[in-house]
């Protein structure tokens, strides 16, 4: 998965609880981005961020927000958790060209 | 209408022919291309990128573009048990930043 953690790879949390999912890479890459994949609807991008302490949102960005603090890490953050966010999310990162993304094994979320 | 459109299949195709999948874009200023496979439960695998007109081979896969009719392909040939998957067009749209298609969901019957 080309030098890319994602942690957890699964969780069950309740309604209306914090949960923070976390992207760790090896590759020095400058952009890192988070996606929803739902039945249905594909794979949709959240957040994206191309550099430290620069981020900005995607398609469905409501309900979630995000932090990188340093080159490796890029965190996703549901301050409170709804059922609709139930999904499996995906980090992916890439370099500027030739704009290929590689992608983390994912993190499957339950909200209950 | 959709900014990348794919047949959801599911496409079944017997093994050793040709499989054929289809996907076309709405963003005349797209310039780069990709081909994604995904098994089930796994993550997204990139297995072709292509950027320009024409073909691009890689062993048993060939993309295709044609930016005037705004339609990308990927031919696998030879298809294998293996190559049973769902199959995601993404292309790029700007700001460093891509869009899926929902993905072809393929299956190669032995």
């Amino acid at each position: 998965d080309a030098g890319i953690t994602q942690s957890p790879r699964h969780k069950v949390t309740e309604t209306g609880t914090p949960v923070t999912l976390r992207c760790h890479q090896t590759e020095n890459h400058r952009y890192m981005y988070w996606y929803r994949q739902d039945p249905g609807h594909g794979l949709r991008l959240i957040h994206y961020s191309y550099g430290v302490k620069d981020t900005d949102k995607g398609e469905v960005s409501d309900g979630y927000s995000v932090s990188r603090s340093k080159t490796e890490d890029f965190l996703l953050t549901l301050e409170s958790a709804t059922s609709s966010q139930t999904s499996v999310y995906f980090c992916a990162i890439s370099e500027q060209r030739p704009y290929e993304q590689y992608f983390g094994p994912g993190t499957r979320l339950t909200v209950t | 209408q959709k900014e990348v459109e794919q047949n959801s299949g599911p496409l079944s195709v017997p093994e050793g022919a040709i499989a054929s999948l289809n996907c076309t874009y709405s963003d005349r200023g797209s310039q780069s291309f990709f081909w994604y496979r995904q098994y089930s439960g796994k993550s997204p695998e990139l297995i072709m990128s292509i950027y320009s007109n024409g073909d691009k081979e890689d062993g048993r896969f060939t993309a295709q573009l044609n930016k005037a009719s705004q339609y990308v392909s990927l031919l696998i040939r030879d298809s294998q048990p293996s190559d049973s998957a769902t199959y995601l067009c993404a292309v790029n749209k700007g700001a460093q930043k891509l869009v899926f298609g929902q993905g072809t969901r393929l299956t190669i019957n032995p």
